[in-house]
């Protein structure tokens, strides 16, 4: 099965706004409301930041969102703090076959 | 405390075998789904099998056949059984608890494996 395409960096400024794309087909990302992100620090474990395309865990602040159109999925981090420099990388469910595609993967810089 | 945690990595030859154990402890372990994802080091993250509550697997092309996964609820357990090794399957095991829409919102330390001679 193929991975999921992210860009593989992204870079915004303290304070500004960025969105890190996710892109499949119609046999994941389009068809199933079913689009995860993960954050990864160095070193860390993986924390589910959004679910089902825009749902934010507990925990999880209101700068980052979700959001999917058509085939594509994206991940907006608002206010960009310093904290927020990680690895990101989106998931979704693939059907019974695939059943769960990650993307490759994006190295998001706060400047 | 709600965590899992992987044990059984570490050196193996190419064509060999390694049994990967999870428990899991601080929730209903038969109530959910569960996943094994690895990641080699530098790399991203790879979804390795999942089984289901009922005990229904899943896995994708570059495992099948040569992976299985298996649980065993009476001991909140979790396991991965890797034969016909292979030096692209070292990485860090996770295992990992699924959501109903298979995100995962709980993760082990990992193990590592490493398939080398």
């Amino acid at each position: 099965q193929s991975a999921l395409t992210q860009p593989p960096s992204a870079s915004g400024s303290p304070g500004q706004s960025v969105t890190i794309s996710c892109i499949g087909t119609s046999s994941d990302v389009g068809g199933y409301n079913y689009v995860s992100w993960y954050q990864q620090h160095p070193g860390k474990v993986p924390k589910v930041m959004i679910y089902e395309v825009s749902k934010r865990p507990s925990g999880v602040p209101a700068r980052f969102s979700g959001s999917k159109s058509g085939n594509t999925a994206s991940l907006t981090v608002s206010g960009l703090q310093a904290e927020d420099e990680a690895d990101y990388y989106c998931s979704s469910y693939a059907g019974s076959n695939n059943f769960v595609l990650f993307g490759g993967g994006t190295k998001l810089t706060v400047l | 405390e709600v965590q899992l945690v992987e044990s059984g990595g570490g050196l193996v030859q190419p064509g060999g075998s390694l049994r990967l154990s999870c428990a899991a402890s601080g929730f209903t372990f038969s109530n959910y789904d569960m996943h094994w994802v690895r990641q080699a080091t530098g790399k991203g993250l790879e979804w390795v099998s999942t089984i289901g509550t009922t005990g229904d697997t899943y896995y994708p092309g570059s495992v099948k056949g040569r992976f299985t996964i298996s649980r065993e609820n009476a001991k909140n357990s979790l396991y991965l059984q890797m034969n016909n090794l292979r030096a692209g399957d070292t990485a860090v095991y996770y295992c990992a608890r699924a959501t109903p829409s298979n995100a995962v919102d709980l993760w082990g330390q990992g193990t590592m494996v490493t398939v080398s001679s």
